[in-house]
């Protein structure tokens, strides 16, 4: 009930195409949902987050679609660049508890 | 502004040696601190985590143990390392209270165990 679980494992998308990556959870207790960009070597960074009390959330070319009822998240990076080539990873906490589950991560290449 | 300060960046340890790993923040107060372990192509795993000075919770049991003497600084040890323990080892903080917020990383320590 803990986990988050990702899909896909690795992307490959061309310069310009939309990438998206899907996360899905069973604690219905958790209410943040963030997600982070990791390059090779380096601590992860955070990209976006959402709560559960809106079903979109956009910042630039990076939006996150969230389904509560479906206990689904997903990230769209739009017009993908080759910079944007990194591992994501989408996490969930709720309130009250210090904890971060993370996803396993989604290596994306993107294509020049 | 808030800094974070993880060393050493790569570490080669032998089997059977002790393992100190510093993590320290600038620049808060009182911050939440946590220690993840990621292995190879996997995510990220919680090891420990402190809301306060001498307060620490284990999330997974093993050799390893974290301590926390000072408000900004946090100390992942081990008395004797296994193979098991290669890994990338991330400190993070965020603001304190348990409303969530920005969890910020350092940089990891890359530590292999030969």
């Amino acid at each position: 009930q803990q986990q988050v679980k990702q899909s896909p494992q690795s992307l490959i998308v061309q310069k310009g195409g939309i990438s998206i990556i899907n996360c899905a959870y069973e604690n219905t207790a958790f209410d943040y949902f963030p997600w982070y960009q990791q390059f090779p070597g380096k601590g992860p960074a955070l990209l976006i987050a959402i709560r559960p009390d809106v079903s979109e959330k956009k910042e630039g070319r990076f939006t996150i679609s969230f389904n509560k009822s479906a206990k689904q998240f997903s990230l769209h990076i739009m017009d993908s660049q080759p910079g944007d080539s990194a591992t994501y990873f989408c996490a969930a906490s709720s309130s009250g508890t210090y904890k971060y589950i993370f996803g396993t991560g989604t290596r994306l290449k993107v294509l020049a | 502004s808030q800094t974070i300060h993880q060393w050493p960046a790569t570490l080669v340890q032998p089997v059977g040696s002790p393992l100190s790993l510093e993590c320290t923040v600038e620049g808060t107060s009182n911050p939440n601190l946590y220690w993840y372990r990621q292995a190879a192509g996997r995510g990220l795993q919680l090891l420990f985590y402190s809301v306060g000075i001498g307060q620490i919770s284990s999330e997974v049991p093993q050799n390893l143990s974290a301590s926390r003497p000072q408000d900004r600084q946090f100390i992942l040890s081990s008395k004797k390392l296994l193979l098991s323990d290669s890994g990338f080892y991330l400190c993070a903080w965020e603001p304190p209270g348990a409303t969530r917020g920005e969890a910020f990383f350092g940089q990891g320590t890359r530590l292999t165990v030969v």
